[in-house]
């Protein structure tokens, strides 16, 4: 059964140093969201492409988190500097589509750690 | 605009006794909703769907859901559970219209099934 990809699955940096997520969707799927999960809590939205373009990145940090989906297929979401409170599993989910009805099918995260 | 409660944060069953997890929700018109379950340090499996048509949806693992349309509910369910099913819950709210599949998921809700 094909999987989205995500990696490292974990991670520990200080604040100030730059990190960057990996996230390989389910081959086919054209949408492609990453989501911010606290602990304790659900997941948020943080940005989402169709293809290789944003539809949503309302949510996002701009001045310190940015993301990209050049060829519509991998994406990289990166965080410079990081701060104490981006603290948090960053998940990476992909749908066939992005009509209200497609389900969306999750990696399995990455726990960031900032010092 | 959408949102969806989990009104409990823990659910507490004995192996082989029902087990039923609450969502409810608030959205105009009529709504998409997804239940997910995540174990520790993982991403989100989905579970099941409501799009349209039964109001009994079957999904993965034995579990079901009832959407009820006059209580806006969506409850999981599973007739005897397992202590493999202790893990953290989620529903997710779907809008209709022109979203772009965009979900608001519950706070989640803990399930711990005791031997």
């Amino acid at each position: 059964e094909a999987e989205v990809a995500q990696s490292p699955r974990y991670k520990i940096t200080e604040k100030s140093q730059a990190v960057a997520f990996w996230c390989d969707p389910i081959s086919g799927h054209a949408t492609l969201y990453w989501y911010r999960q606290i602990l304790g809590q659900g997941p948020e939205l943080l940005v989402q492409f169709q293809d290789e373009s944003v539809v949503d990145d309302s949510q996002l940090p701009k001045d310190r988190f940015s993301a990209e989906r050049l060829k519509g297929v991998d994406s990289t979401l990166k965080i410079q500097p990081a701060e104490l409170g981006d603290s948090a599993m960053y998940l990476c989910a992909s749908s066939e589509g992005a009509r209200p009805t497609d389900t969306q099918y999750f990696g399995p995260g990455t726990r960031l750690t900032v010092l | 605009a959408q949102s969806v409660a989990q009104p409990e944060d823990q659910v507490n069953v004995a192996e082989g006794n029902p087990l039923t997890v609450k969502c409810t929700y608030s959205v105009s018109g009529n709504p998409y909703l997804f239940w997910y379950v995540q174990y520790p340090n993982r991403g989100l499996q989905f579970l099941l769907k409501y799009i349209t048509g039964d109001n009994l949806v079957k999904g993965s693992y034995g579990f079901e859901a009832e959407f009820n349309k006059s209580q806006t509910s969506f409850h999981l369910k599973k007739p005897s559970a397992l202590v493999s099913d202790s893990a953290l819950y989620f529903c997710a709210v779907s809008p209709p219209g022109d979203s772009w599949g965009k979900f608001q998921f519950g706070a989640g809700t803990q399930v711990v099934v005791t031997p």
